[in-house]
């Protein structure tokens, strides 16, 4: 099994571009989200699915949309770049309900700066 | 709402030295709480994680974590501290309904001195 892949691994964007990153896991997990990582910050959350068809914001969604049509895919899209979106961005997922007990499992990252 | 307090953004131990690195937790539910590791440029790994049976949880490379919900508290241990351990180390919560989020503390970066 892949797991969870997040592509790619790296990119730069020029402000006001805009991009998808890429997420896809093999697991049959309902639940998806998207994480960034910024230093002494920890990882915070953008948003997050439940299931196809149903997606919520999380901490910090400004800037950003998703949108959930199959199980496997939870694509991430900048809509205009801006210098604060550089950052590390970690895709995850996990069972729902009190089967999330076997946890998490997380994608390798997207370094993504924008300048 | 969850939330999660680790304190100490910075810990460092002498090699051989015991490893604590504190993680409180606020949830009205009982939880489900982790301790992921991240070591340099790479991606999250669990190291345990605490579900609501024992409340000493044993995980990787020797680590060990209590949960005292008296405290709120599930506090990440480990007796004897090896080089290979300094790494960025994150306590997180979720609950058990289907909308649980996984919500982390702000990390906590691990030196090991020689």
């Amino acid at each position: 099994n892949a797991g969870v892949t997040q592509t790619p691994k790296f990119q730069v964007l020029k402000t006001g571009q805009s991009m998808t990153l890429q997420c896809a896991q093999d697991m049959n997990h309902e639940y998806m989200s998207w994480y960034r990582q910024d230093p002494g910050m920890g990882l915070r959350l953008i948003h997050y699915s439940v299931g196809a068809g149903i997606t919520d914001q999380g901490e910090v969604p400004n800037g950003y949309n998703v949108s959930r049509s199959t199980t496997e895919d939870f694509p991430l899209r900048l809509l205009s770049a801006a210098p604060s979106q550089t950052s590390v961005y970690f895709c995850a997922s996990s069972y729902s309900g009190v089967s999330r007990r076997n946890g998490y499992t997380f994608g390798s990252g997207t370094r993504l700066t924008v300048v | 709402a969850q939330s999660v307090t680790q304190l100490g953004s910075h810990v460092s131990v002498s090699e051989g030295a015991l490893v604590l690195l504190r993680c409180n937790y606020s949830s009205s539910v009982p939880p489900y709480l982790f301790w992921y590791v991240q070591y340099p440029n790479q991606g999250l790994q669990l190291l345990l994680k605490y579900t609501s049976a024992a409340t000493l949880v044993k995980g990787i490379n020797g680590f060990e974590a209590e949960f005292k919900k008296s405290e709120t508290s599930f506090h990440l241990t480990k007796p004897s501290a090896h080089m290979s351990d300094a790494a960025e180390y994150f306590c997180a919560v979720s609950d058990h309904s289907n909308t649980g989020k996984l919500i982390f503390g702000q990390g906590t970066t691990l030196q090991v001195k020689p």
